[in-house]
């Protein structure tokens, strides 16, 4: 895990409030990845960039989601508004040879 | 498109036993495959990965995998299992930069 930093690691909020996970990469890397895991769907993945730029966001689930990448050193995935069945871990990930997975930030909406 | 199939959603085994976890995968090329191992409210750790230097691939922990092109499959296995290999393993296929991850399995060990 010590390649990737994610804030926070637990956030318990209210639906309809806005969250923002944070992810910073410690180490260099060409790709950057958000991934959601959930009981009933497994891994799914969000969104990637390659050099800070977005290049598939197909399996962002809705317009409520958003993710970007202002530097090489940090990326946000924001939901506004939040519901329930975002609840979910959300990992960020980074590729270089292989993918190396940041510890996941865990959210859970009331 | 890329994609893999675990045969098995849950194996058991008592320890000291060999572990056999399966996965067959879907290709249009050589592919490139890993395993990959998330602990309980852990991050998810690499395995070992196959990459067409060898069928016979060695990981961390005494996993290991074989590539057999034949029969499309990539099974993981250990001869002796460890109360601490309990967790969830994922067959992981890659597609250009994406990671196409397989459903996982969750190994039990038993005393």
């Amino acid at each position: 895990d010590a390649g990737v930093i994610q804030s926070p690691r637990h956030e318990v909020t209210e639906m309809g409030q806005e969250v923002t996970l944070r992810c910073k990469p410690i180490s260099g890397h060409d790709y950057l990845f958000w991934y959601r895991q959930t009981m009933m769907r497994g891994l799914e993945l969000l969104i990637y960039f390659n050099n800070n730029v977005p290049i598939d966001d197909s399996g962002m689930p809705e317009d409520r989601f958003s993710a970007k990448m202002p530097n090489a050193s940090f990326s946000t995935l924001k939901i506004q508004p939040s519901e329930p069945r975002d609840s979910a871990v959300y990992f960020c990930a980074i590729r270089d040879d292989v993918l190396t997975f940041g510890a996941g930030s865990r959210l859970t909406v009331l | 498109a890329q994609s893999v199939t675990q045969l098995d959603s849950h194996v058991s085994v008592s320890e000291g036993t060999p572990v056999l976890l399966r996965c067959n995968y879907s290709s249009s090329y050589s592919p490139s495959l890993f395993w990959y191992v998330q602990h309980p409210n852990k991050g998810l750790q690499l395995l070992l990965k196959y990459t067409s230097a060898a069928t016979l691939v060695k990981g961390i922990n005494g996993f290991e995998a074989e590539f057999k092109k034949s029969e499309t499959s990539f099974h993981l296995t250990k001869p002796s299992a460890h109360m601490s290999d309990a967790a969830e393993y994922f067959c992981v296929v890659s597609e250009g930069p994406k990671l196409i991850f397989g459903t996982g399995t969750r190994l039990q060990v038993f005393p």
